[in-house]
């Protein structure tokens, strides 16, 4: 089956320091999602990006579907932002999706 | 208005029990699914319907049997658990059909069942 590499897998920043977050996969995708988990367990959505770059507020994300990577930006980075972030992906039509491991952030005041 | 809701959000129960968790969506999507969170907070795919119709049934054991009455609704029923099946189980669903992203999938707040 398809792999999900994420990298780093531990990051630990100041408030107001930019990151970037990594996820490698080894087919092509019809769907990748970043999601964040936060500390109280929930999985928010964050982009739907197979292709392209989006942006929504301090985050954005760029998906290069060719050589098969996503990049999640966190920018001005809060307390807030801490938790676990995921990236995964679907390679076909039945709609499975596969996680990484996920990349734990975590923001100190 | 909560889009994917699960009962109950703890569960406790003795080992060689049989429980039940519920999903509902209110999205009007076609698709649903349960995932596995373990320990390590790995998150992997077990079950999916769409329409009522089984489409994904991951290697799972069959103590576990997914059953989904109408398509806003799949619930997940455990035998006879085992100390081993302590995890987060997520309810999720995806629209897939048009208009895109149809397969963009939305998750449920997580039921975390601890058994002893």
């Amino acid at each position: 089956g398809i792999q999900v590499e994420q990298s780093p897998p531990d990051l630990i920043l100041q408030e107001g320091a930019n990151s970037t977050l990594r996820c490698n996969f080894s087919d092509s995708v019809n769907n990748l999602q970043w999601f964040h988990q936060n500390p109280w367990g929930q999985l928010i959505n964050l982009f739907y990006i197979p292709s392209g770059t989006k942006q929504n507020g301090r985050l954005s994300a760029t998906t290069v579907a060719t050589e098969r990577y996503s990049l999640l930006y966190i920018s001005s980075s809060q307390t807030t932002d801490s938790g676990v972030y995921f990236c995964a992906v679907d390679p076909g039509a039945n709609s499975k999706l596969t996680f990484g491991k996920g990349i734990t952030l975590s923001v100190r005041p | 208005d909560t889009a994917v809701s699960q009962t109950p959000k703890y569960l406790v129960t003795q080992m060689g029990n049989d429980k039940s968790i519920k999903c509902e969506q209110n999205l009007g999507h076609d698709t649903m699914y349960w995932y596995k969170q373990d320990s390590k907070k790995f998150l992997k795919i077990m079950f999916s319907y769409n329409n009522k119709e089984l489409i994904i049934n991951e290697t799972v054991p069959n103590r576990f049997s997914p059953k989904s009455p109408d398509k806003a609704h799949l619930n997940l029923h455990i035998n006879s658990l085992e100390l081993g099946d302590s995890a987060v189980y997520f309810c999720a669903s995806s629209q897939d059909h048009a208009p895109q992203p149809y397969n963009e999938q939305f998750f449920g707040p997580g039921t975390r069942l601890t058994v002893l």
